[in-house]
């Protein structure tokens, strides 16, 4: 059956320091979105990619999926308290299935 | 987007004893969902909501410790039933907003002791 692995589980840096979670499938995905949950909060959904070798931008946070369509990874470049919580990858047409996440954790 | 709320919001049940977890949405939708979230685990879904009809078990979970309701298109429940302390996780609702795209409500904190 289909495997997705999320790496890292876990990621501490320093504040300014850059942060990737990367998403990796045995199988061809149709699609891939991020999700963002805070300590002690919901799920919130970033952003979803379709196509083949995409790449989308919001302000630090760079996505990206790749030629394959089997994996994808988040980027934050010059990393900022408010960035801190624990990233999902999630994959399906209407029911998700998701990553095991990568939590994020920050030195001021 | 669609604004969701739960009830309640979090709650410390016996053992045995049965939680029923409401799901509001502010606007009409085809599809809720349940997923439950153990403590520092990712998400896994229970089950499909279907208005009119049966709800959608996923593997794993069965209708007998998770019946589930949908009277209408705004409104969900699920029940938590005969609860054991293996219960003991957030239960989010969410609705598709797109294809792909969910939003969740804020979730049920439930402990089971």
């Amino acid at each position: 059956g289909q495997q997705v692995m999320q790496i890292p589980q876990y990621q501490h840096v320093q504040e300014g320091e850059d942060f990737t979670t990367y998403c990796n499938s045995s199988t061809t995905l149709s699609n891939i979105q991020w999700y963002k949950q805070r300590p002690g909060g919901h799920p919130v959904f970033l952003i979803q990619l379709v196509k083949s070798g995409e790449v989308k931008k919001q302000k630090r946070l760079t996505f990206q999926f790749g030629e394959a369509k089997k994996n994808s990874s988040l980027h934050i470049t010059a990393t900022q308290t408010t960035d801190v919580g624990t990233y999902f990858c999630a994959w399906g047409a209407q029911k998700l299935v998701f990553g095991q996440g990568t939590r994020l954790t920050i030195n001021p | 987007s669609a604004v969701i709320s739960q009830k309640p919001s979090r709650d410390i049940c016996q053992r045995g004893t049965s939680l029923t977890i409401q799901c509001q949405v502010d606007s009409q939708v085809t599809m809720m969902f349940w997923y439950r979230q153990q403590p520092g685990q990712s998400l896994t879904l229970i089950a499909t909501a279907n208005q009119g009809s049966e709800a959608t078990y996923e593997s794993g979970f069965v209708i007998d410790k998770f019946p589930i309701s949908r009277p209408n298109l705004t409104f969900s429940t699920l029940t938590v039933s005969n609860m054991s302390p293996e219960d003991s996780s957030i239960y989010l609702c969410s609705v598709a907003s797109g294809p792909g795209e969910q939003y969740f409500g804020p979730g049920t904190r439930l402990t089971v002791t």
